[in-house]
């Protein structure tokens, strides 16, 4: 079955600078790529996702990559602000029997 | 619109008790699916469906039930609860395969 790693598991950076989170997967038939953004005590909310017939998409301050050849994919948030603090997953999936997510990273704004 | 829709939010059981997580969605959304998430380990797909009257097994589907007899209720059962299956639980919907998922807030349980 696919399998998805993402790195890091935690991340720190200073408000106001850029955060970048990378995923790989190992199917290449998956064609979808999803990133979600979890906070504390609720169910996980889906920010940006990108599909395989595109190399990026932007979405205000969340931009996400894709490179098939290499099957990695990135998040990139820039200008952090103290409401970016949760953990993100990544995802791979298209078909009917679910998305494969990534163990998470937790990123931490710091003021 | 409320989206999808998961209770209970906490729930204690004992070792052996059973029990059913309810999840009913009002975006008429044929695809559903229950994931486990534990610390560290990300969601792991339990079961799924792809519509009514039709239920698949996920990469964890031991110690678990599904049923679908309608596009809006999925309910997850466990019969007989075990400590491993300490976790919280969402349910989550879509419109197909390669759509993003929406989310309800999990059930959090506790098996002592």
């Amino acid at each position: 079955g696919e399998n998805v790693e993402q790195h890091p598991s935690t991340l720190s950076v200073q408000e106001g600078d850029s955060a970048v989170i990378k995923c790989t997967y190992s199917d290449s038939a998956s064609n979808y790529f999803p990133w979600y953004k979890q906070e504390l005590g609720k169910g996980p909310q889906l920010i940006i996702d990108i599909r395989s017939n595109v190399g990026e998409k932007k979405d205000q301050r969340i931009a996400v990559t894709l490179n098939k050849t290499a099957k990695h994919f990135s998040l990139h948030i820039t200008e952090t602000q103290p409401e970016d603090s949760a953990v993100y997953f990544c995802a791979s999936g298209g078909g009917a029997d679910g998305l494969t997510f990534g163990k998470g990273t937790h990123l931490i704004i710091q003021p | 619109n409320a989206g999808v829709t998961q209770t209970p939010k906490f729930r204690i059981l004992k070792i052996g008790q059973s029990m059913t997580l309810q999840c009913t969605q009002d975006m008429n959304h044929n695809y559903m699916y229950w994931y486990r998430q534990d610390p560290g380990m990300g969601l792991k797909l339990i079961y799924y469906s792809v519509g009514a009257g039709i239920t698949d097994k996920g990469e964890v589907p031991n110690g678990y039930n599904v049923s679908r007899s309608t596009t809006e209720d999925f309910p997850l059962r466990l019969e007989l609860a075990a400590p491993s299956q300490t976790s919280v639980y969402f349910c989550a919907s879509s419109l197909g395969g390669g759509a993003g998922y929406t989310f309800g807030s999990g059930t959090r349980l506790t098996v002592v």
